[in-house]
């Protein structure tokens, strides 16, 4: 069974809104949360990431929350762009990503003009 | 990213036969991954490898095998294809500590088994 559960599998917005995708988790031993980007045809890339020590981290338009107590983390999308148009992983790992990673199954963003 | 390459980039074979399939780095990382993408089941660790002499399962090796040759080169082996092998393979690299823990993604080997 999957370790990390991603919702919504697709997400339409538009251009300047909030994009949210979240994500739960079920071992507490996990003690890292990264979100990758995949653009079609490219391998995912390390969007940003955050371990459970804060509850928020914000990188220009992306932010992380995290709820230790709820086991779950979402994304936030700040000002949309159809540049964002890609597919977003939410992942965790243990021993602050020296270990292996378990993944969401993703979610397709699409963001309109 | 070009600092990670995968060979061959797509691949259609017959159940039954064997396939590798390889990866190669220049970002002098120790440790590397192959993971499987699946529509609607996002990434899965098939093995992963800390330095040359250290090969760990991940969460699907069955029906897998690999070999790390060098630091730089990792490749994946299916010994006997079968069709629900079909999917869309990464390697990775990361290399150990340091902040963000980023693992570097080559661009995929999309393989067919029919």
């Amino acid at each position: 069974q999957q370790q990390v559960k991603q919702s919504p599998q697709s997400l339409i917005v538009q251009k300047g809104g909030i994009s949210i995708i979240n994500c739960a988790y079920e071992n507490t031993a996990f003690d890292y949360f990264p979100w990758y980007q995949q653009f079609p045809g490219k391998g995912p890339a390390l969007l940003i990431a955050i371990r459970p020590d804060v509850s928020e981290k914000k990188e220009g338009r992306f932010t992380i929350s995290f709820n230790k107590s709820a086991k779950q983390f979402s994304l936030h999308i700040m000002d949309s762009q159809p540049g964002d148009s890609a597919t977003y992983f939410c992942a965790a790992s243990m021993e602050w990503g020296n270990n292996d990673m378990r993944f969401g199954a993703g979610t397709r963003l699409t963001v309109k003009p | 990213d070009a600092d990670v390459t995968q060979t061959p980039r797509n691949r259609i074979t017959k159940t039954g036969k064997r396939i590798m399939l390889e990866c190669s780095q220049t970002k002098g990382h120790d440790r590397m991954y192959w993971y499987r993408q699946d529509p609607g089941l996002g990434l899965r660790l098939i093995y992963y490898s800390f330095d040359v002499k250290d090969i760990n399962k991940g969460e699907i090796s069955d029906g897998y095998s690999v070999s790390r040759q060098a630091q730089a080169k990792f490749s994946l082996s299916l010994e006997s294809a079968i069709p629900n092998q079909t999917a869309l393979y990464f390697c990775a690299t990361s290399d150990f500590g340091g902040g963000r823990n980023e693992q570097f993604f080559g661009p995929g080997t999309r393989l067919t088994v029919l």
